[in-house]
């Protein structure tokens, strides 16, 4: 079945420092893919998304690129802030539809000033 | 505010007495789902709906019910919850699925002890 890995966290960063979260996927077909955040207390909500194939997506600073020969998705941001801490989930689904959304098991990031 | 609304934020209950957690939604969204949130797995699909009337299993629906008599609530309820059931539970709504042209809206979640 299909299938989303993320890298184990928490992951701790100064102020200011580069994020890389890195998140590969196994699906058969051509899956969108897309990132939540969740910040302390609330639910998921969407972060950026990609649909197809070296699309990139981008939000609030964060980016990812869709790499089809990797089956990768990583999120990055240049320069993280304390407001960034939450929980970064990396997610696929397939267009048309209704169609099931697979979760990663989410990666903790935790930014000290 | 379009939002999706769930309570209670924190429930702690007894083995074997029953349990309902509503989930409302005003965005008039067709589908509805519940997952529950546990380390180390993320997130697990529970039951889904696609309409009123239309629900269906998701990865781990023992020991949950639920049901769509409105677009608008999709309660989980839980008949004789047991210890394993200790979690915590979102609520999601979205106008199709999760497709890429219809993210999902989630609540902010109900912490379930059960002792």
């Amino acid at each position: 079945g299909d299938s989303v890995t993320q890298m184990e966290g928490p992951v701790t960063l100064s102020e200011e420092a580069f994020l890389t979260i890195n998140c590969t996927y196994t699906a058969t077909g051509y899956p969108s893919l897309f990132w939540y955040v969740q910040y302390p207390g609330e639910g998921l909500q969407l972060l950026l998304k990609a649909t197809k194939a070296d699309d990139k997506g981008s939000n609030k600073g964060f980016e990812a690129t869709y790499r089809k020969e990797t089956t990768s998705f990583h999120l990055e941001k240049g320069s993280v802030q304390v407001s960034d801490s939450a929980v970064y989930f990396c997610a696929l689904t397939f267009p048309g539809g209704y169609q099931k959304v697979t979760f990663g098991t989410g990666t903790k990031l935790q930014v000290i000033p | 505010e379009a939002q999706v609304t769930q309570n209670p934020r924190y429930l702690i209950t007894v083995t074997g007495k029953k349990l309902t957690v509503t989930c409302s939604q005003n965005m008039n969204h067709e589908y509805m789902s519940w997952y529950r949130q546990d380390p180390g797995l993320g997130l697990r699909q529970i039951y889904y709906s696609m309409n009123v009337e239309v629900t269906d299993k998701g990865d781990v629906p023992e020991g949950y019910k639920v049901s769509r008599k409105e677009k608008r609530n999709f309660p989980l309820i839980l008949e004789s919850p047991s210890p394993n059931q200790t979690s915590l539970y979102f609520c999601a709504s979205s106008p199709l699925g999760g497709g890429d042209n219809s993210p999902l809206h989630f609540g902010n979640g109900t912490r379930l002890t059960v002792t």
